[in-house]
């Protein structure tokens, strides 16, 4: 079972550089997310989407940038990275619903910006 | 606003000892509750989550989780903490299709 998938594993990208962050799911969920972690702050919400077509912004949306155009993908886009980008990034799907359904999650994107 | 609070942010017990996570909420209606835990490395495993009914719930690898609404919290236990159980632990409360996390507490288990 391949769940949440991110690719990626690891990148080291330089100030002002742009990248894309995969993130693809084969468990057909309509709920896609992605967030970010820093040492103590736990989890922060970037994005999420409902459905393709649909996205909306999460807690921490600056400098990000988000698409879904089918069920399965859910790119997270850094358009001019900085160096408060770096962190670890983590793809998330749930099949949504009330009290939302416990969210799976990919084994995440370290990136670093030098 | 909806909140989760983890009072410990790192926590060391001995292995064959018991183990108790704090985690209190702050949510206006009923809760949606969830713990999770992250090995180094990997991504976010659930343990257990709480919807409604039977006030402790059981999850994965031993470990339980008893909700109190009267105290505003949803404590994670294990009566007996195997070496294997060093990670990162994580309280999440959910509202609407959203997860809200606290910081983790970081579980150390000394030989």
């Amino acid at each position: 079972n391949a769940g949440v998938t991110q690719t990626p594993k690891f990148r080291i990208l330089k100030i002002g550089q742009s990248m894309t962050l995969q993130c693809t799911q084969d468990m057909n969920h309509n709920y896609m997310y992605w967030y970010r972690q820093d040492p103590g702050m736990g989890l922060k919400l970037i994005y999420y989407s409902v459905g393709a077509g649909i996205t909306d912004k999460g807690e921490v949306p600056n400098g990000y940038n988000v698409s879904r155009s089918t069920t399965e993908d859910f790119p997270l886009r850094l358009e001019l990275a900085a160096p408060s980008q770096t962190s670890v990034y983590f793809c998330a799907s749930s099949p949504g619903g009330e009290g939302n359904q416990p969210q799976h999650f990919g084994d995440g994107t370290r990136l670093s910006i030098l | 606003a909806q909140s989760v609070t983890q009072p410990d942010i790192h926590i060391t017990v001995s292995e064959g000892a018991s183990l108790e996570l704090r985690c209190n909420y702050s949510y206006g209606a009923t809760p949606y509750l969830f713990w999770y835990v992250q090995s180094p490395g990997q991504g976010l495993q659930l343990l257990l989550k709480y919807f409604s009914g039977d006030t402790l719930v059981q999850g994965i690898k031993g470990f339980e989780a008893e909700f109190k609404r009267s105290q505003s919290s949803f404590n994670l236990r294990k009566p007996s903490v195997h070496w294997s159980d060093a990670a990162e632990y994580f309280c999440a409360v959910a509202y609407g299709n959203k997860l809200v996390f606290g910081a983790g507490t970081i579980l150390r288990v000394k030989s």
